[in-house]
């Protein structure tokens, strides 16, 4: 069955600090995507980032990067000089191929806590 | 800057009562999907459309709730009657595609039933 493991379930650091983020992931299929979202105080969530499972190249987007590694069925999520306004809740997620549903299966979530 | 929004934001009623919510998706996207977020069972998927027509429903509790597209433009979800284990936040969220395309997601509806 598909799964999405996110163990940390709260991580708090001081501003202008390096975070990484885990996210591991079991899947049967040999194609899916991987996905991060993030969920700010205010509730709404906000799309970070989709990768399709033959694209290990890692990611970055400004302060933003992914190291996607399928050996480790690993998706994690580093944020480079952290600062406040990325406090929040990131869920990685995962989509399920089974069926006729597009359905993304969501971690718990890490709960971002960025200290100025 | 293209988002979906969702109506209301914040909804309180009593037991018994009916609720409407309502989701406009991206213009042009031809997938929308209805989860809700609750601490102690996180995202789930409660129904999702593609093209207007249901392809899956099977994570919303058939007794009571509803989801329905009337048109391209507008997802509604229904609880009737609503029960305290409703509360919760519902978001809607829209694609383009057939399939593992990047769902967009609305502010949510903050559900409480008293």
């Amino acid at each position: 069955a598909q799964k999405v493991t996110q163990a940390q379930t709260e991580i708090s650091v001081v501003e202008k600090e390096d975070v990484t983020l885990d996210c591991v992931y079991e899947t049967r299929d040999t194609t899916y995507y991987l996905f991060w979202y993030k969920q700010p105080p205010s509730g709404e969530l906000v799309f970070l980032i989709r990768r399709n499972s033959f694209d290990e190249q890692n990611e970055i987007s400004g302060r933003y990067s992914w190291n996607f590694q399928k050996s480790t069925s690993s998706f994690n999520f580093t944020i480079t000089a952290s600062q406040v306004v990325d406090s929040a809740v990131y869920f990685c997620a995962l989509s399920d191929l089974g069926g006729a549903t597009n359905k993304l299966i969501f971690g718990t979530g890490t709960l971002l806590a960025v200290q100025p | 800057d293209a988002r979906v929004t969702q109506t209301p934001r914040d909804k309180v009623t009593e037991m018994g009562q009916e609720v409407t919510m309502r989701c406009q998706p991206i213009l042009g996207h031809n997938t929308v999907f209805w989860y809700r977020q609750t601490m102690m069972q996180g995202l789930e998927l409660l129904a999702y459309f593609r093209n207007r027509a249901p392809l899956d429903d099977s994570g919303m509790p058939k007794d009571r709730f509803s989801a329905e597209m009337p048109d391209a433009t507008l997802a509604t979800l229904k609880i009737q009657p609503s029960e305290p284990r409703d509360s919760a936040v519902y978001f809607c969220a829209s694609g383009f595609g057939q399939g593992q395309e990047t769902q967009y997601f609305g502010p949510g509806t903050r559900l409480l039933v008293l």
